[in-house]
């Protein structure tokens, strides 16, 4: 089945811990992207990558990474740098960023809480 | 800059009545609009995509239709089911290519 695959589900992280969320397409999608989703609030996006080796900060990459090595894999790392990780993660892929006809697919989400 | 409202922010309806979600947006220049839909704890499902030249898209009970000049969509569902529960969010592709997103409504169809 072609899809996206976002792990874990749960992730905790303990204070000045980095942590690392997972997410892999097999789309062939060369777009791909994380959000971050508050309760009551519309999703914020965080980076972005056109092509591997390329990625573009959203609205709110403050005390976040990412990479792109491979076309099929958009790891977001969430570093000691962000004081309010608790959220719900969102990894969504497409054919191209200026497709503007093309749809959005999601992963089925990562929640990240603080202990 | 672009703002997207969702009115109301909850719905609840028996099943089998017809119902309408609203969308409404400030910038009338983008490119298209979505709606998704999200089961609690899940990723998000496309369900419909509107271009900015296109007036409705329909696909099964689902109809989304958009006035760009008043800046609004509506989702329309027919016949809703137990099985229509769910979160709805709508996104506008804005004239730079980012989507900007509702917060979204909380539908609950009473058995």
């Amino acid at each position: 089945d072609g899809g996206i695959t976002q792990s874990p589900k749960y992730l905790f992280r303990k204070e000045g811990q980095n942590v690392t969320l997972s997410c892999e397409q097999n789309l062939n999608h060369d777009a791909m992207y994380w959000y971050r989703q508050d309760p009551g609030q519309g999703l914020r996006l965080i980076y972005y990558s056109q092509i591997v080796n390329d990625f573009q900060k959203g609205d709110i990459a403050e005390g976040y990474s990412v990479s792109r090595e491979k076309k099929e894999s958009f790891p977001l790392t969430v570093t000691s740098a962000q004081k309010n990780p608790t959220a719900f993660y969102l990894c969504a892929s497409s054919i191209a960023v200026t497709a503007n006809n093309e749809k959005l697919f999601f992963g089925s989400g990562t929640q990240l809480s603080v202990l | 800059k672009q703002e997207v409202t969702q009115i109301p922010a909850a719905l609840s309806v028996p099943e089998g009545e017809n119902l309408v979600l609203n969308c409404s947006f400030t910038d009338s220049a983008i490119y298209n609009l979505q709606w998704f839909r999200q089961d609690p704890g899940k990723g998000l499902t496309s369900l419909l995509l509107i271009q900015s030249s296109q007036r409705e898209q329909t696909s099964g009970r689902l109809n989304a239709s958009l006035d760009k000049s008043s800046g609004r969509s509506t989702l329309y569902i027919a016949a809703s089911q137990p099985g229509d529960s769910a979160t709805y969010l709508c996104a506008v592709c804005d004239s730079n290519y980012q989507l900007i997103w509702g917060a979204g409504t909380k539908l609950i169809i009473k058995p």
